[in-house]
């Protein structure tokens, strides 16, 4: 089956620091692959996604790019922000099984002033 | 842009008691889904619908009920609410589904409390 296995936290960085969460995965077939963002009291909201091996996905300055020979998909991100707090997830979501994400078990970023 | 609407928010029910959460959107998507999110657990799928009168289980179904009369409308319907209920839960739908990279959209959430 699928499955998603993500950076444990809580993350503390200081501002303007360098930001890693790391993230692998197992699945059938070839899974496409999303990073969501949950800000305190909020949904989720899609950060970033790749279809395929070797796409980048950026966005707000984050990027991960799909690497299928280590099946991982790490968040970098280079000067955090206070504003990018938050929880992040790492999921897929495989061709067999269209509507539904698997995540992660979620990574805490606390950015400190 | 209503996008997914979830009501209500927030809500303490008492152990044995039953209520619906209630989920809309108004973007014409086929795929809608209910997930569960717990500390430590990441979010788990609890049902799904694939159309409207259409619905299957997720990972997580026992406890739970669901139907879908409308392409709009997908409702998570508790039976007997039991402490173990308490989480928050998450609406989210999809026009083709995310197999391809198009976007899932999530609610912002109805935090349950079952005392």
């Amino acid at each position: 089956g699928n499955s998603v296995t993500q950076m444990e936290g809580p993350v503390t960085l200081s501002e303007e620091a360098f930001l890693t969460i790391n993230c692998t995965y197992t699945a059938t077939g070839y899974p496409s692959l999303f990073w969501y963002v949950q800000y305190p009291g909020e949904g989720l909201q899609l950060l970033l996604k790749a279809t395929k091996a070797d796409d980048k996905g950026s966005n707000k300055g984050f990027e991960a790019t799909y690497r299928k020979e280590t099946t991982s998909f790490h968040l970098e991100k280079g000067s955090v922000q206070v504003s990018d707090s938050a929880v992040y997830f790492c999921a897929l979501c495989s061709g067999g099984s269209n509507y539904k994400l698997t995540f992660g078990k979620g990574t805490l970023l606390t950015v400190n002033p | 842009n209503a996008g997914v609407t979830q009501t209500p928010k927030f809500q303490v029910l008492k152990t044995g008691q039953s209520m619906t959460l209630q989920c809309a959107q108004d973007m014409n998507h086929e795929y809608m889904s209910w997930y569960r999110q717990d500390p430590g657990m990441g979010l788990r799928l609890i049902h799904y619908s694939v159309g409207a009168g259409i619905t299957d289980q997720g990972e997580v179904p026992n406890g739970y009920n669901v139907s879908r009369s409308t392409t709009e409308d997908f409702p998570l319907r508790l039976l007997s609410a039991a402490p173990s209920q308490t989480s928050v839960y998450f609406c989210a739908s999809t026009k083709d589904g995310a197999g391809a990279g198009n976007t899932i959209y999530f609610g912002e959430g109805s935090w349950l409390t079952v005392v």
